[in-house]
């Protein structure tokens, strides 16, 4: 079956750091790739996605390109801020509008 | 604004109550969805209804079941609760709109402690 395996956290780093989390896929055909966040007390928000292979998603600084040759879709950004301390969860479209999540990296950021 | 609402933030119930989580929408989104989040597990799905009155098991349904009466309305019910249950429920939505096709719009959450 489908299914999504992020880097295991907690992820620690210091203000202006770059930020790398890892994600991989198993999946048949085609997938949309994923990836949400979730600040503390609240629930998951799209931070971005790609629907198609060597597509980059953007948005608040972070990007991520989805990649079929290696079946990854890795987040990074440039220099993080206190502010991105949160849980980052890559997921993937398994059709029918239903995701598979990959469990979770905690990122903290140390000013 | 998109809003998904959940009825309780935290509750604590016995082994053996029946429990209600209810969700509500105001974004007339046709799909619903019942997630259970555990530490190191991520996100999985409990069930989830395409219309009024239409539901399809997820992948962990077991000791669950749903309701879905009115198409902003999508209720999660343990039948009788046990330990194992505890966790936190996250309950989504998504438009069947291709322009939002497949961003899924979460509520806060409910954090459930069986006793």
């Amino acid at each position: 079956g489908n299914s999504v395996t992020q880097m295991e956290g907690p992820v620690t780093l210091s203000e202006e750091a770059f930020l790398t989390i890892n994600c991989t896929y198993t999946a048949t055909g085609y997938p949309s790739l994923f990836w949400y966040v979730q600040y503390p007390g609240e629930g998951l928000q799209l931070l971005l996605k790609a629907t198609k292979a060597d597509d980059k998603g953007s948005n608040k600084g972070f990007e991520a390109t989805y990649r079929k040759e290696t079946t990854s879709f890795h987040l990074e950004k440039g220099s993080v801020q206190v502010s991105d301390s949160a849980v980052y969860f890559c997921a993937l479209n398994q059709g029918a509008q239903k995701l598979v999540f990959g469990q979770g990296t905690r990122l903290t950021i140390n000013p | 604004d998109v809003k998904v609402t959940q009825s309780s933030r935290y509750l604590v119930k016995r082994t053996g109550e029946k429990v209600f989580l209810e969700c509500v929408q105001d974004m007339d989104h046709e799909n619903m969805f019942w997630y259970r989040q555990d530490p190191g597990l991520g996100l999985r799905l409990i069930y989830f209804s395409y219309d009024v009155k239409m539901k399809e098991k997820g992948d962990i349904p077991e000791g669950y079941s749903v309701s879905r009466e009115k198409k902003e309305r999508f209720s999660l019910i343990l039948e009788s609760a046990s330990t194992n249950q505890t966790s936190m429920y996250l309950c989504a939505s998504v438009s069947t709109e291709t322009s939002l096709w497949n961003e899924q719009f979460f509520g806060p959450g409910t954090r459930l402690t069986v006793l």
